[in-house]
């Protein structure tokens, strides 16, 4: 069966102080790794595709990256503004259309 | 530009009664979901549609049906309601080259008595 684990559940962090957030996954076979933001009370919104391990992509103060097992989002000195649930979700070879998403994580940045 | 277009926003259902979930996207794409997120459980697929004409069950499509009333809509029914479909529910399109990249309605948020 088709997991996505992501952690920690939920992280606070004082703005400027970087971390990461991890997103792992048990697939039959990865078509694509994908990488979401939730403000509250919104839908989900797009922020990175990766495909491949050793793909790395940026966007502004996040950067993420992918291994054979697991994903990053890296959050390099944060603001107040980055405070979020992320959500990972992977697209599995043969599932079609279908994303699984992991629980995600909750982040808030205190000024 | 609207993008995904769900109503309504709020609903409240007694256990038995039926209902709707209407979304509309404005992007002219060919794929649509219907995903429900609960406390600690992500977000689940519930039914999807690749094209117009076309309708798949996703991880958790018992006690609903989809109708793709043409490339724009994409509706949810509940048949008949029960406490376990209070939930958060999602509609979202993707484009035809699919990247993972859906864009999401806001949300409806349904509770069931």
């Amino acid at each position: 069966e088709d997991q996505v684990t992501q952690s920690p559940e939920a992280l606070r962090l004082q703005e400027g102080e970087s971390s990461s957030l991890n997103c792992s996954y048990t697939v039959s076979g990865l078509r694509g790794l994908f990488w979401y933001r939730q403000d509250p009370g919104k839908g989900p919104e797009f922020l990175f595709t990766l495909y491949s391990a050793g793909e790395e992509k940026e966007k502004e103060r996040l950067k993420a990256t992918l291994t054979k097992k697991e994903s990053f989002l890296h959050i390099t000195a944060p603001k107040p503004e980055d405070s979020a649930t992320y959500l990972c979700a992977v697209q599995v070879r043969g599932a079609g259309n279908m994303l699984t998403f992991g629980g995600g994580t909750r982040l808030m940045v205190k000024p | 530009n609207a993008g995904v277009t769900q109503t309504p926003k709020f609903q409240v259902l007694k256990t038995g009664q039926s209902m709707t979930l209407q979304c509309a996207q404005d992007m002219n794409h060919n794929s649509m979901y219907w995903y429900r997120q609960d406390p600690g459980m992500g977000l689940r697929l519930i039914y999807y549609s690749a094209s117009e004409g076309t309708t798949d069950k996703g991880e958790v499509p018992n006690g609903y049906n989809v109708s793709r009333l043409n490339k724009r809509e994409f509706s949810l029914r509940l048949e008949s309601a029960a406490p376990s479909q209070t939930s958060v529910y999602f509609c979202a399109s993707g484009g035809q080259t699919y990247t993972g990249e859906l864009f999401f309605g806001e949300g409806s948020r349904l509770t069931v008595l």
